[in-house]
């Protein structure tokens, strides 16, 4: 399996503010993802974090909204922007090894804008 | 895109019986079919995954059935028990080849002691 921690696991904003969520792996695994759980739902993937260049968005995210950050290979961001009560969701960090499909998840990031 | 249907939503049990999830995918280049499980507060755990060279896989009370020409997957949980207790997600990719994990919508599961 795979050792991923997320900072912080839950926190409570406000209107108009940002939040940064970061993500630890224990691996230098070849892929990292960020995903979106709103309450009661599955997950959906927000974008793809690439190492050293612009990550990979999904239909509907964009960068100005989640920007995402990966310096090295061990180690991602994402920033919720200009957060407003639809964004009140838990947020996932995910990983995958180079040559296998197996996936791994965060712990989660419960967020909640007031 | 990839569709993922998964049913039912919610399902009940008595402790000890078995309990089975099915899922559905629309994209027959899909080659790779995980099972998670999501406790409350905690992110989702891998349990369980087949590939598309393989009909059946066991872990256990955990198993499951794939059947590529129906395009249709589904989870067996036998004996259960309380802590089985979760929801349980599906998904669907192309692996390795640059495969995103698509999921379904979640199933609930209650074992009642």
């Amino acid at each position: 399996s795979a050792v991923i921690s997320q900072k912080p696991s839950r926190d409570i904003c406000q209107r108009g503010t940002s939040l940064t969520i970061q993500c630890q792996v224990d691996s230098q695994v070849t892929m990292m993802f960020w995903y979106r759980q709103q309450p009661g739902q599955s997950l959906t993937l927000i974008a793809t974090a690439n190492q050293g260049s612009e990550a990979t968005y999904e239909s509907g995210f964009v960068i100005d909204k989640f920007p995402i950050s990966r310096p090295n290979l061990t180690f991602s961001t994402l920033t919720v922007s200009n957060m407003s009560p639809e964004d009140s969701s838990i947020y996932l960090c995910s990983q995958r090894g180079a040559s296998t499909d197996t996936q791994y998840f965060g712990p989660g990031t419960r967020l909640t804008v007031l | 895109g990839e569709n993922v249907e998964q049913h039912p939503s919610t399902l009940s049990v008595q402790e000890g019986d078995s309990a089975v999830i099915k899922c559905t995918y629309s994209d027959s280049a899909s080659n790779y079919f995980p099972w998670y499980k999501q406790e409350l507060g905690k992110g989702p755990q891998l349990i369980i995954d087949i590939r598309s060279n393989v009909g059946e896989k066991k872990d256990q009370r955990i198993a499951v059935t794939l059947n590529k020409t129906a395009k249709h997957f589904s989870l067996h949980i036998t004996e259960t028990q309380p802590e089985d207790s979760a929801v349980y997600f599906c998904a669907a990719s192309r692996g390795n080849q640059g495969g995103k994990l698509i999921f379904g919508q979640g199933t609930e599961l209650s074992v009642k002691p």
